[in-house]
Formats: C-alpha cells, structure tokens, sequence
C-alpha cells in the first residue's frame, strides 16, 4: 500500500463541472504538494500547504491534519484542466508522491 | 529565461552505455533534486541535493551517481546502462529544503 494515496485514479467530467479529487496519507508531513502534470509531460507545482485552505484562481486545495486527507477542487472546469493531478505529501525535503488523478474535460 | 532546464530532452541508447543528464537552475535556489518516472508515469525521489551537499540518496543502484559542481547545476550520470533504467528522469529546484518545487521538463531516456 502505497504512503500517499489518491481517488479517483480516473476522471472524466463536462466542461463547467466542479471537480473533486482527494488525497489520503500515511505518513508524519512538513506539507503537501499539489503537482499537475500537462498532457506533454511537464510539471507543475499548484499548491503546497500545510494547514487549512488556498485558492489560485478556480482552484482550491484543503488539507485536514487530523484526518491525514487533502482535497483538490476545481470550479468551473474547462476542457484545459484535462491533465494529471498529482498529490505528493513532503517530510522537510524529500517528497512522497501518490499515483496521480487523470482528468479529462470534455467540451 | 528557463527557470529548470535539462539536456538532452531525448536519450536513445543502447544497453551498457554510460550516459549524463544535465539540470541547471536560474533561480538561485539552494536545494536541487532528481526524480525517476517510470512507465506507469509513478514518481520517485532519486537524490537532493542541498547548496553541493547530498541531503536525499534514496535506494538507487550505484550505477547512478548525483554531481554538483555547483548550487545551480546537478547531473546525473548513469553507467552500464539496463532496459529498466527506461524512465522519464525530472530534476527540480526549491529554495530551500522545505520549499516549493519547480520542475524541469524531464529527460526521456530510452535504452535499447
């Protein structure tokens, strides 16, 4: 069982839908990262906290410490967003990635 | 004005080759890492590196082998190349040990 993991694996969704993904963890953290990954194989850091709640635009992440769990929400979806969303928790610096979400927005 | 670059893009080599990825930051960050994707696109820390002084050497055959000449270039060489070494290789910077990643836009080496 792998230290980070993340649900769905897959999603698909209509463009304008408001998108979940979730992310659980095993192990102690110094924060969690969100990380999308384009459609031709680049990475990018989205969010990376430690606590609470942080907004960029139509997307959120949350990260409830108790309950070892994040959340990445996207509103408004749109065919752009279609991508890997990959959760990763970090422990000072070495980071521990989950699986990754693909999500496809269809027009 | 690329803030993580790598070179090449491209690797296609043969089995037992030895072989050298370049990173370099323009960044000024202190800490630099490379990660290993593998085909089932799983990410996996390799090494870090913080201001020249390895910090992470996660369970990696020591075929492959981290340089820092300085705290803006890290470099991978990797000898007597193997099929399983097939993977997309990511090296990425932050600030500090604990900060944000920015990532380079990978390697892909393919050994035949």
């Amino acid at each position: 069982k792998n230290e980070v993991e993340q649900s769905p694996q897959n999603l698909t969704a209509q463009e304008g839908e408001f998108i979940t993904i979730n992310c659980s963890y095993s192990v102690g953290i110094s924060a969690l990262h969100w990380l999308q990954q384009h459609p031709g194989g680049g990475i990018v850091s989205l969010f990376m906290l430690s606590s609470g709640k942080k907004k960029h635009g139509r997307l959120i992440a949350t990260i409830n410490i108790q309950e070892k769990h994040s959340s990445l929400h996207i509103t408004a979806s749109h065919p752009r967003d279609s991508a890997v969303y990959i959760c990763a928790a970090s422990s000072g610096s070495r980071l521990t990635f989950g699986e990754g979400t693909q999500l496809t927005v269809n027009p | 004005d690329t803030a993580v670059s790598q070179t090449p893009k491209y690797l296609v080599t043969q089995m037992g080759n030895d072989k050298s990825i370049k990173c370099e930051q323009n960044l000024g960050h202190d800490t630099m890492y490379w990660y290993k994707q593998d085909s089932k696109k799983f990410l996996k820390i390799m090494f870090s590196y913080n201001n020249k002084e390895l910090i992470i050497n996660e369970t990696v055959p020591n075929r492959f082998s981290p340089k820092s000449p300085d705290k803006a270039h890290l470099n991978l060489h990797i000898n007597s190349l193997e099929l399983g070494d097939s993977a997309v290789y990511f090296c990425a910077s932050s600030q500090d040990r604990v900060g944000e990643q920015f990532f380079g836009p990978g390697t892909r080496l393919t050994v035949l």
